[in-house]
């Protein structure tokens, strides 16, 4: 089955430590994106892109980097990593020609900073 | 940019009972609603969507209802299952981009 594939699923950081977060999509959407779920906040858009030349920052991008090294792998690095950057992040795909709107999830990368 | 507010944030029901789940958004260019559904531990996935030329949708238990005008739009599940208990996320977006813009998600639990 066609998927998106995140790189480390969970991982503990220490505070001050760079940490980039992989994910690899074998669906072939032109779009990717990183977001980040908190309890009671959602989710929430940091990077995306539409294709390997483009990458647009989204509602929290700032503590956050990201590099499209191709169409299907798309990365999120946190340079100095500080504990609120603990949560559960996902990256995700779409191709709104082929399948509508619909945003197809990675399983989600849990980090944790201490 | 878009402002999506979900409500409630948490929703407690007897297996059998229907459910509602209330969004309202901000940009009148906003054209495209989903809602995705969260189980625990896993992904979230879409599970109903409308266009703002359609005023409702079903799908089988669920279904989602569109005011344009007050702007708000709402997930209705009947007969409610213990299967159906997650996290629901409404979504708002428009044309051009359709960046998903999520509410902050409505834990429902469901009683046997």
């Amino acid at each position: 089955d066609a998927d998106v594939t995140q790189t480390p699923r969970n991982r503990i950081t220490k505070t001050g430590k760079r940490i980039m977060l992989e994910c690899s999509q074998t669906k072939g959407h032109d779009r990717m994106y990183w977001y980040r779920q908190d309890p009671g906040l959602g989710l929430r858009l940091i990077y995306y892109s539409f294709d390997v030349k483009d990458i647009n920052k989204g509602e929290i991008s700032d503590g956050y980097s990201v590099s499209r090294q191709a169409q299907a792998k798309f990365s999120l690095s946190l340079e100095s990593a500080i504990p609120n950057q603990t949560a559960l992040y996902f990256c995700a795909t779409s191709d709104p020609g082929r399948n509508g709107n619909t945003i197809y999830f990675g399983e989600g990368s849990w980090l944790t900073v201490v | 940019g878009e402002n999506v507010e979900q409500h409630p944030s948490t929703l407690s029901v007897q297996e059998g009972d229907s459910a509602v789940i209330k969004c309202t958004y901000s940009d009148s260019a906003s054209n495209y609603f989903p809602w995705y559904k969260q189980e625990l531990g896993k992904r979230p996935q879409l599970i109903i969507d409308i266009r703002s030329n359609v005023g409702e949708k079903k799908d089988q238990r669920i279904a989602v209802t569109l005011n344009k005008t007050a702007k708000h739009f709402s997930l209705h599940i009947t007969e409610t299952q213990p299967e159906d208990s997650a996290v629901y996320f409404c979504a708002a977006s428009s044309g051009g981009s359709y960046i998903p813009t999520f509410g902050r998600g409505t834990s429902l639990i469901v009683h046997p």
